[in-house]
């Protein structure tokens, strides 16, 4: 079965400085990966997706992953935390044969100090 | 472009009630999902349909059912609510053919209160 860890529920950087988010992975299949964030009260935005065309993907303000097979991995970075980047942030796999079914993670929250 | 749209929004319920809530994918979507997220258990997935039929199901009881329109509009009932109820519901839609297949729009939820 599918799975994805998060390490660290809790991530607290201050502004300007570097965003890492740990995502890992389990799946005997290649995997289809995904990044959410979710502001207070909101829904799930599509920050970035990993569909095995290139390992390090680009996606919206300024975020990037890259996908390490060896290490079953596709952790969340940015170069310089803003404060509107506080929110929780979920790692996800595309189950295989599931047709649309996400497995996510626990989600991990960023809080940005000044 | 619309994006997904959930009502209510916010609604409170007393166990043993039962609730419905509605779901409208973007135009051009025809696969809806259906995720219960809580502090506890985090998100879960309930359901996905695609051309009013359910094509997946996650693991929650029969108490949780739902249902796809001819217009893709989504619905989904929980009957004999519990405490444990208590979540946001969310709704997801998705393309289901080509580059983009899989990539979930999600809408802002439906918070659900069971007192």
């Amino acid at each position: 079965a599918q799975s994805v860890t998060q390490l660290g529920s809790h991530v607290s950087v201050s502004e300007g400085a570097l965003v890492l988010l740990r995502c890992n992975y389990s799946s005997s299949v290649p995997p289809y990966l995904f990044w959410y964030v979710q502001y207070p009260n909101q829904g799930l935005q599509l920050l970035l997706k990993y569909t095995s065309a290139a390992t390090l993907v680009k996606g919206i303000n300024g975020f990037e992953a890259e996908f390490k097979k060896s290490e079953t991995s596709f952790h969340l970075t940015k170069p310089s935390a803003h404060m509107s980047d506080a929110a929780e942030y979920f790692c996800a796999v595309r189950e295989s044969g599931g047709y649309n079914k996400l497995i996510f993670g626990a989600g991990t929250r960023l809080a940005v100090h000044p | 472009k619309a994006g997904v749209t959930q009502t209510p929004r916010y609604l409170i319920k007393t166990r043993g009630q039962q609730v419905t809530l509605s779901c409208s994918p973007i135009s051009g979507h025809r696969s809806v999902s259906w995720y219960q997220q809580t502090p506890g258990q985090g998100l879960q997935f309930l359901f996905e349909y695609f051309s009013e039929t359910q094509r997946n199901k996650g693991n929650f009881p029969g108490r949780f059912s739902g249902r796809q329109f001819s217009n893709s509009r989504s619905e989904m009932n929980v009957s004999t609510l519990e405490l444990g109820d208590s979540a946001l519901y969310l709704c997801a839609s998705s393309w289901t053919q080509g580059p983009n297949t899989g990539e979930l729009f999600f809408g802002e939820g439906s918070r659900l209160t069971v007192l």
